[in-house]
């Protein structure tokens, strides 16, 4: 079965820095992509994008772009979203999701998210 | 980037109703738009890829159409399960932008 664990809730002040990470198990996850999308509260979802473990070649948004950091262990089947100092405007829930392999790159598994909370 | 727009924004509608939501993209995406399901405090599930390709496990009363720039998904009788919020994404090219969501309720 495949399974996408992501890691627990966060809470953390404005400038400090986050790692949340997302387990995958039941597929090879060397070969598939893994996508990270951004919901903030109340609002609908946004791509962030996506990395390919077996490489670590990434596609990033332009609106997310030196904003966060993705990065994978292939050794261990986790990927990983990073902030070096977050902002107020970070609280969200981000979710990851496996980049099915075939044509059309659509999201077929999804983490069940990791409500992220930035606030004095 | 492409940007997508839904319609209606908000939708309600009864149990066995047939209803169907619009996805329209500002450029041609051929077949690359992928519907999901959103139910409150849960992750999206895929219900339709490569615009209308029903996922494994999805209940055949939901069906996507078209092509291009203009999309609908459809479902032929609502459930109880369905009253969720809908978002198309297009996978055509990155950013694989979604809209905005078609909350469906009761």
């Amino acid at each position: 079965e495949v399974q996408l664990v992501q890691s627990g809730a966060e809470v953390r002040k404005p400038g400090e820095s986050l790692k949340i990470s997302c387990k995958g198990s039941g597929y090879n996850f060397t070969n598939y992509w893994i996508g990270w999308v951004r919901q903030m509260p109340g609002r609908g979802l946004e791509w962030m994008g996506v990395i390919y473990p077996g490489d670590s070649d990434i596609t990033y948004s332009p609106s997310f772009k030196g904003q966060v950091t993705m990065s994978a262990d292939k050794s261990i089947s986790i990927a990983y979203l990073q902030w070096s100092s977050l902002k107020a405007s970070d609280t969200a829930m981000y979710y990851c999701a496996r980049r099915e392999s075939g044509w059309n790159a659509q999201f077929d598994y999804w983490g069940q998210g990791v409500l992220v909370t930035v606030s004095s | 980037d492409i940007q997508m727009t839904q319609s209606p924004s908000s939708l309600s509608a009864s149990i066995g109703d047939r209803v169907t939501m619009t996805c329209r993209a500002t450029q041609s995406i051929s077949r690359y738009l992928n519907w999901y399901q959103q139910k409150p405090g849960k992750a999206p599930t895929l219900l339709i890829y490569g615009a209308s390709n029903l996922q494994s496990g999805v209940p055949s009363r939901f069906s996507g159409s078209g092509s291009g720039t203009d999309f609908t998904l459809t479902i032929s009788s609502l459930q109880p399960e369905d009253f969720a919020t809908y978002y198309c994404q297009q996978s055509f090219r990155t950013p694989h932008s979604f809209g905005p969501g078609t909350k469906l309720e009761i």
